[in-house]
């Protein structure tokens, strides 16, 4: 199974955008890319996902390097709400693996 | 619409018993997964069922199975707990059964303590 490797956690100041990284050096030509974070005491919650193109939407922007082998995810501008714990996924269609996921804190 | 739905939130269980998780999925979707999550191994598929039928399944024993009903609304059972098996149980909803292009939607859990 394709792996995904993040940082294990990352800080932000409020109000200022933030770029998740997501190295996944060994996806195949058919993974999709997902974003999903956890807020503390809830269960995931989708964020985006692509598959070769950049893709934006009301929560944040996914972009893909050209050869695919990393993404990075983009929130424009971090409030407090955001802290949570993101997680990159691959998915060849069967199933989400999740790792460890980068968790994000937001200085007020 | 509704979100998709747990009972029981909260579980409390002693070694050796068995323990059924209920779940209720966005109305229209017909795929469930379950994933376990433990903070010394993360989010772990469990298994996921569409149309009634198991579609795929993770590495977990067979003293874990589940089923789906007619109505897309799906249990999951542990047979004869351990220890290990205290965890937040994660059921998830979908509209297709292949998750590549589609947004799952999670539940908000159930706390199994295994004592």
């Amino acid at each position: 199974d394709a792996k995904t490797t993040q940082p294990n956690s990352m800080e932000s100041n409020e109000e200022e955008p933030v770029h998740l990284p997501c190295n996944h050096s060994t996806i195949s030509g058919t993974d999709y890319i997902h974003w999903y974070r956890q807020l503390p005491s809830q269960g995931p919650e989708y964020v985006i996902h692509g598959l070769t193109s950049n893709v934006n939407n009301r929560m944040a922007s996914l972009a893909i390097a050209e050869d695919r082998k990393s993404s990075t995810l983009i929130l424009h501008r971090a409030t407090l709400r955001d802290a949570a714990v993101y997680y990159c996924i691959l998915d060849a269609g069967n199933m989400l693996t999740f790792g460890g996921g980068t968790r994000l804190m937001v200085k007020p | 619409k509704a979100g998709v739905t747990q009972t029981p939130r909260y579980l409390i269980k002693t070694r050796g018993q068995q323990v059924t998780l209920s779940c209720s999925p966005i109305s229209g979707h017909r795929s469930v997964s379950w994933y376990q999550q433990t903070p010394g191994q993360g989010l772990q598929f469990l298994f996921e069922y569409f149309s009634e039928t198991q579609r795929n399944k993770g590495n977990f024993p067979g003293r874990f199975s589940g089923r789906q009903f007619s109505n897309s609304r799906s249990e999951m059972n542990v047979s004869t707990l351990e220890l290990g098996d205290s965890a937040l149980y994660l059921c998830a909803s979908s509209l297709e059964g292949q998750v590549y292009n589609n947004e799952q939607f999670f539940g908000p859990g159930t706390r199994l303590t295994v004592l």
